[in-house]
Formats: structure tokens, C-alpha cells, sequence
């Protein structure tokens, strides 16, 4: 398996723009994560889907900040307006089963910077 | 509520060096705790888990040991090498739920 698919590595937007981020999990695996991580706050969690629907989206900034999964093979992470402060790595991970034992496997990550 | 504190770096060793770095935690109930490497350029990756006190997780020549009595995952190598360097998380997860929490990231240097 090529492992979870994040698209694309590097982007480069303006203030106010839409930015979309998207992610393929591994086949098979039920549990997709969205992080975002940065020097001031680490890694956080935004929101977690099982089945392709959101479970917990606690973690999302502010309602700029949207995800969805419209199948088991492809999710997005839109951010819209955009803002300087978005500007971060954002880290998709998949898991097989969500439970306290699970491994996740995270992509390669998408560094996204506002200007 | 539960969160990871780890040591901060960078640590800078030679290669062959003893390598610890502290984490500790606070959780409610029995979490499962994990180390993650990241290399530069890349996500995540699982080093070693355990999923109960006294567990010892270990791969790669890197170990942690369950410490529940004194809620900490020391992550420890006898002689670390240049490819090590990289970035090393401390994580838990806690029983019944799906949420990982992971620490601040510890950045390693191991000079030739």
C-alpha cells in the first residue's frame, strides 16, 4: 500500500483565499485524523471521522475551517477565508479501528503558508 | 484532563552516545502510550507502544518502559547513530476514547 496520500505537499495562498486539502487514507482503514501542527502549539487534533462521518470536530479552530468525507478513499480539509495564522502543517492520519490501541499512519503532510 | 509533557530540546549526542528522553503524563484511567518518529520532510511514523504498566515497548534498538507509578514512557537507546536524528513524540491515548494526544516534540541531533 502506498500508505495515506496528501495533496498538496506545499501551498501558497493570499489572505482571503480558499485553500483546500486533501487527503487519501490507506484502503481498508476506518478512522481518518486531521491534525495541524505548529511551533507554538504542537500537534493538535481538528477533527476525526470513522465511516466517512465526523465524530468529533472539537478541535476546529473556528468555523473558517471545514472537513468532509464523501467516501472511505478521500477527504478534504477547506479553510475559507484563509488567514496568516493558518499557515501550518496539516497532518492526515488513518487508522484501523480508532481505539486506545491503534497505531495511526500519517501522510506526509501538506505545509501550507497564508501571506 | 489528559496531556504529555516531554522533555525540551534540541539534544545534541555523538554517535554511540546513551540517548533518554523524559515524558511523563496525566491521564484519568489505563491510556496506551506511544513514541512517533518524525524524520525531516515527513509525517508520523509509530517507533513503540505499550498498552499497560509495566509494558516495555521496543523497536529499533529504542526502548520505553510503563512506569504507571510514576506516570512515565522514558524513551532510551544504548548507542544512537546519525540517521536518528529526527523529531521524537510522546503520545497517549486513553481508554475509550480515540483522541491522541501528543507532546511538544523532542528534536534530536546526533553528530558523526
Amino acid at each position: 500500500d502506498a500508505g495515506v496520500i496528501q495533496s498538496p505537499r506545499h501551498e501558497v495562498t493570499e489572505m482571503g483565499q480558499e485553500v483546500t486539502l486533501r487527503c487519501k487514507p490507506i484502503s481498508g482503514h476506518d478512522y481518518l485524523f486531521w491534525y495541524r501542527q505548529t511551533m507554538m502549539r504542537g500537534l493538535e487534533l481538528l477533527i476525526y471521522f470513522n465511516n466517512n462521518v465526523p465524530i468529533d470536530d472539537s478541535g476546529m479552530p473556528e468555523d473558517r475551517f471545514s472537513a468532509k468525507m464523501p467516501n472511505a478513499s478521500f477527504s478534504t480539509l477547506k479553510i475559507q477565508p484563509s488567514e496568516p495564522r493558518d499557515s501550518a502543517v496539516y497532518f492526515c492520519a488513518s487508522s484501523l479501528g480508532g481505539g486506545a490501541y491503534t497505531e495511526a499512519f500519517f501522510g506526509q503532510g501538506t505545509r501550507l503558508t497564508v501571506v | 484532563g489528559n496531556s504529555v509533557t516531554q522533555m525540551e530540546g534540541p539534544v545534541t549526542l555523538s554517535e554511540e552516545a546513551f540517548l533518554t528522553i523524559n515524558c511523563t503524563y496525566t491521564a484519568t484511567g489505563y491510556p496506551s502510550l506511544f513514541w512517533y518518529v518524525q524524520y525531516p520532510g515527513e509525517g508520523l511514523q509509530l517507533l513503540l507502544k505499550a498498552t499497560k504498566a509495566d509494558d516495555k515497548g521496543s523497536n529499533k534498538g529504542f526502548e520505553a518502559t510503563y512506569r504507571k507509578e510514576t506516570t512515565s514512557f522514558h524513551l532510551e537507546k544504548g548507542s544512537v547513530q546519525v540517521s536518528d536524528s529526527a523529531v521524537y513524540f510522546c503520545a497517549l491515548t486513553n481508554t475509550g476514547g480515540f483522541k491522541t494526544i501528543f507532546g511538544a516534540g523532542t528534536r534530536l541531533f546526533v553528530k558523526a
